[in-house]
């Protein structure tokens, strides 16, 4: 199993421009995530999806948009991209339960893609 | 206040070395608490899943305290591989998309 992968690694973006970055899993996870990570702020989640056809906003969600039009794929856009959203983007799947001592309990991340926007 | 605190450290140790990390949450009714581990530029991996009654897995000890509010994660015996950092990591509305709450994380640094 690949796990999560993230395309692309890396990203160098001008103020304006768009793009999309793609998530996919082989996990067959019910639940996928967007997180950004800047220095000194941690982990922030963007948007989540529980389910195929279904996303909601996370803790930052301005400025982006998801897709999740099949269960292994999760998107997310940029339409017009700002210089602060130069970050680290995760992506992350998991199963529907995370109950005390259930074993499959966690988030799974992608290794990451690093954009920057001048 | 943040949802989620640990002090940021550095924390450099020597090999061998026990280190013990803290966390506090803020939500009272976050039900699933995690350790994750973060290498240099690379993605989070889950270290362990942190119980109600504690749990342990192998050189790592994790407790949970309810009643204050507060996880902590112990290592024994630390490696040169244990240098990381670690995010302390809580779930609050666990059936409602597993949304979870990350620290900032503690670095470490395992000296030789």
């Amino acid at each position: 199993n690949a796990g999560v992968t993230q395309t692309p690694k890396f990203r160098v973006l001008k103020t304006g421009q768009s793009m999309t970055l793609l998530c996919a899993q082989d996990m067959n996870h019910e639940y996928m995530y967007w997180y950004r990570q800047d220095p000194g702020m941690g982990l922030r989640l963007i948007h989540y999806s529980v389910g195929e056809g279904t996303t909601a906003k996370g803790e930052v969600p301005d400025g982006y948009n998801v897709s999740r039009l099949k269960k292994q794929n999760f998107l997310l856009g940029l339409e017009s991209a700002a210089p602060s959203q130069t970050s680290v983007y995760f992506c992350a799947s998991s199963y529907p339960s995370l109950r005390d001592r259930d074993p499959r309990s966690g988030q799974y991340f992608g290794p990451g893609t690093r954009l920057t926007v001048t | 206040r943040k949802e989620v605190e640990q002090d940021p450290g550095p924390f450099n140790v020597p090999e061998g070395a026990t280190v013990a990390f803290n966390c506090t949450y803020s939500n009272s009714a976050s039900q699933s608490f995690f350790w994750y581990r973060q290498d240099c530029r690379k993605e989070p991996k889950l270290l362990m899943s942190v119980y109600s009654s504690g749990n342990e897995d192998g050189r790592f000890t994790a407790q949970l305290n309810r009643a204050s509010q507060y996880i902590s994660l112990l290592i024994r015996d630390s490696k040169l591989s244990d240098s990381a950092t670690y995010l302390c990591v809580v779930n609050s509305r666990w059936n409602q998309g597993g949304k979870l709450i990350f620290g900032q994380g503690t670095e470490l640094s395992v000296k030789p």
